[in-house]
């Protein structure tokens, strides 16, 4: 069984548009994370969510809005998107903020 | 900001041969976790170090959390081409709370046969 999961993997479309990305946990875990990691595989947190509450978000334009309708799921929905946006997109979930974190496979998006 | 700066970024070396990775930072952390990522795939982890001074060993990796809780270092003996890939360590932040996992940049292994 896959403890984390996203959808979909690869994510190709043109700038301006809308897209989300989906993710689910089956561990029952508290935390989850949204993380972008550039074409110099710099991991950077860009979300977490704690019993559907944001705790931290970086320095992230308000182009991306996490979205969590149970503490299983964190999806991810980026507006209006850029260029700049193109990396791989990885969502991770952990019992709580110090634990050891679950990646998902993550999703590589690409914007024309 | 917390920083962890990783070293070497990149390092290739032949098979057989021994390897070490840096983990530094100015600050303290509560504990600190390495992850090997694989192309494709997200990371997974390794090893938690949590006490200062503390030496875990997983087979011929060897790692171990500095004194002061501010540093740690792997250590790899005879390394294999399976040892391949992107090694990260990454910081919990001390005194708990709800922040995360302040991550490194990442070392780049490439081991040769």
């Amino acid at each position: 069984d896959t403890a984390v999961s996203q959808t979909p993997k690869y994510l190709v479309t043109q700038m301006g548009n809308d897209k989300s990305i989906k993710c689910e946990q089956n561990l029952g875990h508290d935390t989850m994370y949204w993380y972008k990691q550039d074409s110099k595989k710099f991991l950077k947190i860009m979300f977490s969510y704690n019993n559907k509450e944001l705790i931290i978000n970086e320095t992230v334009p308000n182009r991306f809005s996490p979205k969590s309708p149970d503490k299983a799921h964190l999806n991810l929905h980026i507006n209006s998107l850029e260029l700049g946006d193109s990396a791989v997109y990885f969502c991770a979930s952990s019992q709580d903020a110090t634990d050891t974190q679950y990646f998902g496979p993550g999703t590589r998006l690409t914007v024309l | 900001t917390q920083l962890l700066e990783q070293s070497p970024q990149f390092l290739s070396i032949q098979e057989g041969e021994n390897l070490t990775v840096y983990c530094n930072s100015s600050s303290v952390f509560s504990s600190l976790q390495w992850y090997r990522q694989e192309p494709g795939e997200g990371p997974v982890l390794l090893v938690t170090v949590v006490t200062g001074g503390e030496v875990k060993k997983l087979k011929r990796l060897t790692f171990q959390f500095g004194d002061a809780r501010k540093d740690s270092s792997l250590h790899i003996t005879a390394a294999q081409p399976g040892d391949t890939g992107l090694y990260l360590c990454a910081g919990a932040r001390s005194g708990g709370g709800a922040d995360g996992l302040t991550f490194g940049k990442g070392t780049h292994l490439i081991i040769q046969p």
